[in-house]
């Protein structure tokens, strides 16, 4: 079982509609929890990160945790074109290594 | 990408050669790591650096070497290039130990025949 599971999609939603993204984790010791947004043929760039449990908002973007299940959440509201990447949740623990999710495709339809 | 680079960009190379790929930083941060990233598998850490000399194995860190002797520079070297080792590989920076908050640079894409 891989630490860190997230559905690979391709996920593809109308512009406008509210987006989840979801994934768990194993390791009950994770602390840090974080959403990379990978654009083709880019590198990863961190959107959001979050330590412990609870709900982290940063404009049309929230992230959430919940560590008594192990789920990992990004929601993203009024989708926009610009949105269709490939979304990577992370997680690691205090001065440990981060193990990356596989990654969902999303697409945003027009 | 945050002030780093990666050289070369794209390489297609034989089976059984040495290939050697560069990480620039030009942010001073203390820790520099190398990825590949594969369908399916998302990003694996390969090797990663705490500071000049200082180096560590990550899961997949077998068929790689790595070696920083400038804290701008991380080098990650296939002593003898195997076609599993067909892949994108990222370099990435961080300042501090939790290491959460990593910067990737473009990428390098490796083919190997």
């Amino acid at each position: 079982q891989k630490e860190v599971e997230q559905d690979p999609g391709p996920l593809s939603v109308p512009e406008g509609a509210i987006v989840s993204l979801n994934c768990t984790y194993s390791n009950s010791a994770f602390q840090y929890f974080m959403w990379y947004r990978q654009y083709s043929r880019k590198g990863p760039e961190l959107l959001m990160y979050t330590y412990s449990s609870g709900n982290k908002e940063d404009g049309r973007f929230t992230a959430q945790v919940d560590k008594s299940s192990k789920y990992i959440s990004l929601f993203i509201r009024d989708s926009q074109p610009s949105d269709s990447a490939t979304y990577l949740c992370a997680s690691g623990g205090v001065a440990s290594k981060i193990i990356f999710g596989s990654g969902t495709r999303l697409s945003i339809r027009p | 990408d945050a002030g780093i680079t990666q050289s070369p960009r794209h390489k297609v190379t034989e089976t059984g050669t040495p290939v050697t790929l560069r990480c620039h930083q030009t942010e001073n941060h203390r820790y520099m790591y190398w990825y590949r990233q594969d369908p399916g598998h998302g990003l694996r850490l390969i090797h990663y650096s705490y500071g000049v000399k200082d180096t560590d194995k990550g899961e997949v860190s077998d068929g790689y070497s790595v070696s920083r002797s400038k804290t701008e520079d991380f080098l990650l070297t296939l002593e003898s290039a195997t076609s599993s080792q067909t892949s994108v590989y990222f370099c990435a920076i961080s300042e501090g130990r939790g290491s959460y908050e990593q910067y990737f640079g473009p990428g390098t894409r490796l083919t190997v025949t």
